[in-house]
């Protein structure tokens, strides 16, 4: 199956500060995307971008498919953003296995005041 | 709408036990999925499906059971608990449209196996 690897595996910053998470994957992938689970353990969909580049507030993110990899900025980082951010992505070009996506370990960030 | 639901959100069960977690939503997705999240890693596949009566395998599907009657509902069956499935489990659903596809998750159900 695919790998999905994620980097840093922590990441400490001060409020305000800018940082960027990053997400290779072994294979041509027709589903990324991008989760936020809150120290409550509640994980919510950042993003869907399997290509191209979003952007939602302070939050934005760019996948680059023929290069194999993903990234998500985030800037002007807030307390609310700690937590653990993960990246999935699965394989392949067809659709029918929409359910079936592969995570990667995340990155664990902690924003301090 | 509730979105996913699960019930309970914590359990405790001795070895041996068999238990019914369960799962709802109210989007009319078509697609449904559970995971289990072990500390330090990522979320892992147990069993997926893509329509009512559809199911299949994920990653670790052993020791789990699934069945799909209804769109709505897709309860995740342990048959003989075993400590090693101490874990939180999270369903989730996703639908696809226009060539997007986003997964939508539970609150989680926190298992504890002794």
């Amino acid at each position: 199956g695919i790998q999905v690897e994620q980097s840093p595996p922590d990441l400490i910053l001060q409020e305000g500060a800018n940082s960027t998470l990053r997400c290779n994957f072994s294979d041509s992938v027709n589903n990324l995307q991008w989760f936020h689970q809150n120290p409550w353990g509640q994980l919510i969909n950042l993003f869907y971008i399997p290509s191209g580049t979003k952007q939602n507030g302070r939050l934005s993110a760019t996948t680059v498919a023929t290069e194999r990899y993903s990234l998500l900025y985030i800037s002007s980082s807030q307390t609310t953003d700690s937590g653990v951010y993960f990246c999935a992505a699965r394989r392949g070009f067809n659709t029918g296995t929409a359910s079936k996506l592969t995570f990667g370990t995340g990155t664990r960030l902690q924003v301090t005041l | 709408n509730a979105g996913v639901t699960q019930t309970p959100k914590f359990q405790v069960l001795k070895t041996g036990q068999s238990m019914t977690l369960q799962c709802a939503q109210d989007m009319n997705h078509e697609y449904m999925s559970w995971y289990r999240q072990d500390p330090g890693m990522g979320l892992r596949l147990i069993h997926y499906s893509v329509g009512a009566g559809i199911t299949d395998q994920g990653e670790v599907p052993n020791g789990y059971n699934v069945s799909r009657s209804t769109t709505e509902d897709f309860p995740l069956r342990l048959l003989s608990a075993a400590p090693s499935q101490t874990s939180v489990y999270f369903c989730a659903s996703s639908y696809s449209s226009s060539g997007q596809e986003t997964q939508y998750f539970g609150p989680g159900t926190r298992l504890l196996v002794l």
